[in-house]
């Protein structure tokens, strides 16, 4: 499967704890975003590289919240002392090229905070 | 059937007939579109996109109209099968004076597909 990989693809925590997830993009992807999607409704930008660069962030992604490309391949974001809000699919997309082209996503890692 | 996209979110259509399902987007600077179909619990799937020097594209067995007019995006789908039940989300892009290439991601619509 060369589609782009999330994992885990669910994570049920208790609020205060940290939590990590990897996503994998489709090989030789430059571009990878990370977004937040709840329940009914669409998906949230949180971020996006261009290889181990972080380009742009959303005012959605706090404090607690970081994201890393170190080497232009698999990303991680992370989620410090997480709360009840944080609950939701997160989603991670790639895309190449150069401007605007399509993303193809993950199948995403759901996350519940109890 | 018809939606009207983010104010009527379900959509139900009997097997075999064809479905609409409408978006109106927000930013008249949008200059590049897709069409998301998600189903529960994966993440969306590509279906088709289409760029503002266009009005109408088509693929296979769908195909994606453009008014920029009045900022309305339309999905339609012919022969409807029960493989089409998910939920169909607009995407919008335009060009920012920063590197961004951040989509703006509507409510969707669910589209149920009656045997």
């Amino acid at each position: 499967d060369t589609g782009v990989s999330q994992n885990p693809r669910h994570k049920i925590t208790k609020r205060g704890q940290n939590v990590t997830f990897r996503c994998d993009p489709i090989s030789e992807h430059n571009r990878l975003y990370w977004y937040r999607q709840t329940l009914g409704q669409g998906p949230e930008f949180l971020t996006y590289f261009q290889n181990e660069a972080q380009l742009e962030k959303s005012r959605l992604l706090s404090d607690r919240f970081s994201a890393e490309r170190p080497k232009g391949s698999f990303s991680t974001l992370e989620i410090q002392r997480t709360e009840q809000g944080d609950s939701a699919m997160y989603l991670c997309a790639s895309s190449s090229g150069q401007g605007r082209e399509t993303q193809y996503f993950g199948p995403g890692t759901r996350l519940l905070v109890l | 059937g018809e939606s009207v996209g983010l104010h009527l979110p379900t959509l139900s259509v009997q097997e075999g007939d064809n479905s609409i399902i409408n978006c109106a987007y927000s930013n008249s600077a949008s200059d590049y579109f897709i069409w998301y179909k998600q189903e529960s619990g994966k993440g969306p799937q590509f279906i088709i996109d289409i760029r503002s020097n266009m009005d109408k594209r088509q693929g296979q067995r769908v195909t994606v109209l453009l008014n920029k007019t009045v900022k309305h995006l339309s999905l339609q789908i012919a022969a409807t099968q029960p493989g089409d039940s998910a939920v169909y989300f607009c995407a919008e892009n335009y060009a920012r004076s920063t590197t961004g290439n951040q989509f703006y991601f509507g409510t969707g619509t669910s589209l149920t597909v009656i045997p």
